[in-house]
């Protein structure tokens, strides 16, 4: 089952601007990952926050996490085209292993 | 740089036939995933290995899945027979067993079309 909502689950934004997707799930957690999907391919890891963070940076992508609202966020700052791609967020519960997968934002930065 | 490998990439099958998918983990990840993602949505976990030995397949529809990574290194998801809503992507991933925080690295996968 999945784990949470995101939200929006599209998003279109001119290069250059920022993009925000929200992310929100219902269990406690051990930490919380981003991944990128190109249209019908795998998914790649961009980063993970864990639960006592609050905020974590990696290159343009800036995440942040609230436990008491079980909520994330993911902005990408100057977007690229090449950012076209859904997002998905995905959480390790605490005590297992697997990922829970959200259902993702359909990202398209137009050139 | 080490990658997740899976074959077929497609596979066009026909209801009540059975098809079989492979997945090749990085060197040295004892802990490997299959996942289904229905187009439009994320991915759900079938069935989680550690080695050769399985450890969460409470979402493996049984009655017609079957999953096995016999050495522990390879392995194969199988589907007998197919049905039309198992028209999918299947992924497969892979992590480290030491792996605190447990990031996942994913193949390319199989889209499934079943007519």
């Amino acid at each position: 089952s999945q784990q949470g909502e995101e939200d929006p689950q599209a998003l279109s934004i001119q290069e250059g601007e920022n993009a925000t997707m929200n992310c929100s799930y219902k269990t406690s957690i051990n930490n919380l990952q981003w991944y990128r999907q190109n249209s019908g391919r795998g998914l790649v890891h961009l980063i993970l926050i864990r639960s006592n963070e609050r905020e974590k940076h990696s290159g343009r992508l800036r995440v942040t996490l609230d436990t008491s609202k079980k909520s994330s966020s993911l902005l990408i700052t100057a977007s690229r085209a090449a950012d076209t791609a859904s997002y998905f967020c995905a959480t390790v519960d605490t005590g297992r292993r697997a990922l829970t997968f959200g259902s993702g934002t359909r990202l398209q930065v137009q050139p | 740089e080490a990658e997740v490998a899976q074959s077929p990439r497609y596979k066009i099958t026909e209801k009540s036939q059975a098809v079989a998918f492979w997945c090749d983990p990085i060197s040295g990840h004892a802990t490997l995933y299959w996942y289904r993602q229905i187009l439009g949505q994320g991915p759900e976990l079938l069935v989680q290995f550690q080695d050769e030995s399985v450890v969460d397949d409470s979402q493996l529809p049984k009655d017609r899945f079957s999953a096995e990574r016999l050495k522990g290194v390879d392995s194969t998801l199988k589907i007998q027979p197919a049905e039309l809503g198992d028209s999918a992507m299947y992924l497969c991933a892979s992590s480290r067993q030491d792996s605190t925080y447990n990031e996942q690295f994913f193949g390319p996968g199989t889209r499934l079309t079943v007519l």
